[in-house]
């Protein structure tokens, strides 16, 4: 199986401020990166595809970049409505991997 | 817009076997896979596999062959069914819909199922 991994765990921000979460896989996946986002009590809801690809409706302060093993999501310009737990999924091969997940919390 | 809804007990007992089922609203099932995703009481997500329209199944094989989805197109619904439950089993369950890339565009809202005895 690839592995996932996500850093930081937690990171505290305020309204405004950028973001990045950084998603490193255990081997290659080309850009066959997804990012979700989660608040609590809520299912996950889809971001972005193929590592920088946004799906739509997803504001455009959202972004994804890297490729092979490294990749970050960007939230620039920070909203309240921001505030919640990303993860990453591999789809480079099955079973579909996520990492352990990030939370964007209040600064 | 597609719609996920997960049904199924919210409580079950160890060793025994859980059903669920996810009825999908909004969109035929035909051209997707449907799949099935969960997460243990603040933990992160887990995948449990993946069903065609048609009948072509994926289990992630850390569920050591436990796990079972099937499809009835004519009711809109697919089922997980999952053996020998134990307390490391207890998350909340999602299904979701896998677009053409493998990626999950679609979430039901999950439902909790508990096993305890």
């Amino acid at each position: 199986d690839i592995q996932m991994t996500q850093s930081p765990p937690t990171v505290s921000a305020s309204v405004g401020d950028r973001v990045t979460i950084t998603c490193r896989a255990s081997q290659s996946i080309i850009t066959w990166l997804a990012w979700y986002q989660q608040k609590p009590g809520k299912a996950p809801k889809f971001l972005i595809y193929k590592a920088s690809s946004l799906e739509s409706g997803v504001p455009s302060r959202f972004s994804g970049s890297g490729s092979g093993t490294e990749f970050t999501l960007t939230i620039s310009n920070l909203q309240p409505d921001d505030f919640a737990t990303y993860y990453c999924q591999q789809y480079n091969s099955y079973p579909l991997t996520f990492g352990g997940g990030t939370k964007v919390e209040i600064k | 817009q597609v719609q996920l809804q997960e049904s199924g007990p919210g409580l079950v007992k160890p060793s025994e076997t859980l059903s669920l089922t996810c009825t999908v609203s909004g969109d035929s099932m035909n051209s997707f896979y449907w799949s099935w995703i969960r997460q243990p009481p603040g933990k992160g997500l887990e995948y449990i596999g993946y069903i065609s329209h048609f009948g072509l199944t994926n289990y992630n094989p850390s569920l050591k062959s436990r796990a079972t989805i099937s499809v009835d197109t004519s009711k809109s619904q697919f089922s997980l069914r999952l053996s020998s439950m134990t307390a490391a089993d207890t998350a909340v369950y999602y299904c979701a819909r896998l677009d053409g890339g493998n990626t999950l565009d679609y979430w039901g809202r999950g439902t909790l199922v508990t096993v305890s005895s």
